[in-house]
Formats: C-alpha cells, sequence, structure tokens
C-alpha cells in the first residue's frame, strides 16, 4: 500500500498565478481531507470530500480556492490569484470512512510545500 | 466550534527522562482525541488515540490520558531517546458536523530529547 500521494512536493508560484496541488488517497480510501499549515502553526481544516462529493467545506476560504475529487483520478485542491499569504504547507489525509466510526483514523501525505513569490 | 490549546510549545527533556506534553479542548462533544508526530519536513503520523469513554491507553513507551470533565488530556513519553525528537500534535474530534469530519489541531510541541 503506497499511502497517501501528494504531489508536487514543492510549488513555486508567482503572485496572481493559478495552484494545483493533487492527492491520491490510500488504495481503498474514499475520503479525503485538506489541511493546511503554516509556520509555527497547527494544521488547519479546509475541506472534507468524498467521491464526487464535496461534504464540509467550511475551512476553506471562499474565495479563490476550490476543491474536487472527482470519480476517477487524484483530489485537486486548486488556488487561484495566489498571494503570498497562501504561502504555506498543505497536507492531504484520507480515511477509509467518515469519521466517528471505530476505524476512521487519518493518514496524511507528505505535503505540498507553496511556496508564492 | 472546537477550539484545541496545547502546551508547552517547546520542551526540552534529557535523554532517559520523561515528557507531558498537555491540551485542551472546548466543545464537551468531542469524542476522540489523536496525537501526530512530525518529524522536520515529513507527513504528521499517528502515534496514539484516545476516545472518550477510555481514561488511559499506553502503548509501549506513550500513553496518553484523558480528562472529560476537566477537557483536558494529555501525552506522556517516558525513557526519552534522540528520536522522539519531533513536534507533537494534539487533535479533537467533534461529532459529526455538517455530516463530515475534521480534527480540530493545537498548535505543536516542538521536543527535544539531548544525549
Amino acid at each position: 500500500n503506497a499511502g497517501v500521494m501528494q504531489n508536487p512536493r514543492h510549488l513555486v508560484r508567482r503572485r496572481g498565478q493559478e495552484a494545483r496541488l493533487r492527492c491520491s488517497p490510500m488504495k481503498g480510501h474514499s475520503h479525503v481531507y485538506w489541511y493546511r499549515q503554516l509556520p509555527e502553526e497547527g494544521l488547519k481544516f479546509m475541506v472534507y470530500l468524498q467521491k464526487e462529493n464535496i461534504i464540509d467545506e467550511s475551512g476553506m476560504p471562499k474565495e479563490r480556492f476550490s476543491a474536487e475529487f472527482p470519480k476517477e483520478g487524484p483530489s485537486i485542491l486548486r488556488i487561484q490569484q495566489v498571494v503570498r499569504g497562501d504561502s504555506a504547507a498543505y497536507f492531504c489525509a484520507s480515511s477509509p470512512r467518515r469519521g466517528g466510526g471505530i476505524n476512521e483514523k487519518l493518514f496524511f501525505g507528505s505535503g505540498t510545500q507553496l511556496s508564492v513569490l | 466550534g472546537e477550539n484545541v490549546e496545547q502546551h508547552p510549545s517547546t520542551l526540552s527533556v534529557q535523554e532517559g527522562d520523561s515528557a507531558v506534553i498537555k491540551c485542551t479542548y472546548s466543545d464537551s462533544a468531542s469524542n476522540y482525541f489523536p496525537w501526530y508526530k512530525q518529524e522536520l519536513g515529513k507527513r504528521p503520523q499517528l502515534i496514539i488515540d484516545i476516545r472518550s469513554n477510555v481514561g488511559e491507553k499506553k502503548d509501549q513507551r506513550i500513553a496518553v490520558t484523558l480528562n472529560k470533565t476537566a477537557k483536558h488530556f494529555s501525552l506522556h513519553i517516558t525513557e526519552t531517546q534522540p528520536e522522539d525528537s519531533a513536534v507533537y500534535f494534539c487533535a479533537a474530534s467533534p461529532p459529526t458536523r455538517n455530516s463530515g469530519y475534521a480534527l480540530n489541531f493545537g498548535k505543536g510541541t516542538s521536543l527535544l530529547v539531548t544525549p
């Protein structure tokens, strides 16, 4: 089992460009979560998705940020018109089922470090 | 929403000593409390977790205690080793939110174990 795969590991963008971060969950996992980590901060929840559905996006900024998890392929976190404040590590996590059950442990990917120049 | 406070932010101990990290949470409905270890530049990894129906759980040198009444939980590492050096995050999970699930993390404790 390859674990949660994120790419790219590092992404450099200039202000105003678009950033696309990809996440492939662990095999057999159908629930994906995106978190943002700022320097010396904890992980902040952004969005929770299942295949083809956004379940909870209460932690995601209303503008410029979007996420999807299509039927085929990885989950994508998209940031349009990036600004310097978007610079952070973005982590994806997956679980086999919705939280609240016995076996809903989250497994994290290695993250994408986004740097906005 | 849930607010998780974690202390201390940094902790330095000598090899062989014990380390204790404490967290408090605000939502009394939270029922799942995992701890993650993150080494520099690496992914957070689950090291131990506890549910609200259990007061204490131990796994070799690591133990977690939960006080539901006081809404706090702690991580205890005994016989620390240099490889325990990392940032440790506590988290709390309220029950379903909008049919979703999201861990709320503390800001982390940077643990340094010196030989």
